[in-house]
């Protein structure tokens, strides 16, 4: 299993909606991320998890809140979040170097 | 200026010819990516490069270090190479991190 598998794939969501993003892999990766990407931009990285653990945060705000329950699952949990703020969201997970990228969630808000 | 550029920014070429799109960047890395990314779609990586030459069926990609430049070569083009191709280079120092150059939108004409 090579997959990094996102769900849902579209999510639409009204400014005072909560909602999660899900993020799944099976390759015993321990480094797992989440990127925003507009569009016709690159993807941004958000947040990095390295061994379950928070490692990186590039200054994301608090209305984006990360969690990784255990190794294989990432989720990303949204919450108050602005018009502007809709965007592709990819999950990625590595090892030795390598990356392995989902098919992303298209999060519109409303 | 970025630290990864990507020339050209958009590219149409006849099925069948042969595609070049280079990257150039200004800071250590450890490897650089390669990605491909379909209209809507998650992000697929090609090929990871520390120096020399990969290649994968059509596609060859080449790294000169001492230069700072890397090259994607499409041999014999075909319609479904039609996509963003994205160069990234993980950084010397901050390993964790993905630098991503601005893409390169590929369109081939049957």
């Amino acid at each position: 299993d090579t997959e990094v598998t996102q769900t849902p794939k579209h999510l639409v969501m009204g400014m005072t909606n909560k909602k999660s993003l899900k993020c799944e892999q099976h390759m015993g990766h321990r480094a797992m991320y989440w990127y925003k990407q507009k569009a016709k931009k690159p993807p941004e990285l958000m947040f990095v998890y390295s061994y379950e653990k928070l490692s990186i945060n590039e200054s994301v705000p608090s209305r984006f809140s990360p969690e990784c329950p255990n190794s294989s699952l990432l989720n990303l949990h949204l919450h108050a979040l602005q018009p502007e703020d809709s965007a592709l969201y990819l999950c990625a997970s590595s090892r030795s170097g390598e990356a392995f990228f989902g098919q992303g969630t298209r999060l519109t808000v409303v | 200026k970025n630290e990864v550029e990507q020339s050209p920014q958009n590219l149409t070429a006849q099925e069948g010819e042969f595609i070049t799109i280079n990257c150039s960047y200004s800071v250590g890395i450890s490897a650089l990516h390669w990605l491909q990314q379909h209209p809507g779609g998650g992000i697929v990586s090609l090929f990871m490069l520390s120096s020399g030459k990969k290649k994968h069926g059509r596609l060859i990609a080449t790294i000169n270090i001492q230069e700072k430049h890397s090259s994607l070569h499409i041999t014999a083009s075909h319609p479904r190479d039609s996509a963003v191709y994205i160069c990234a280079v993980r950084l010397a120092l901050g390993a964790q991190k993905l630098v991503f150059g601005q893409g390169t939108r590929l369109t081939i004409n049957p």
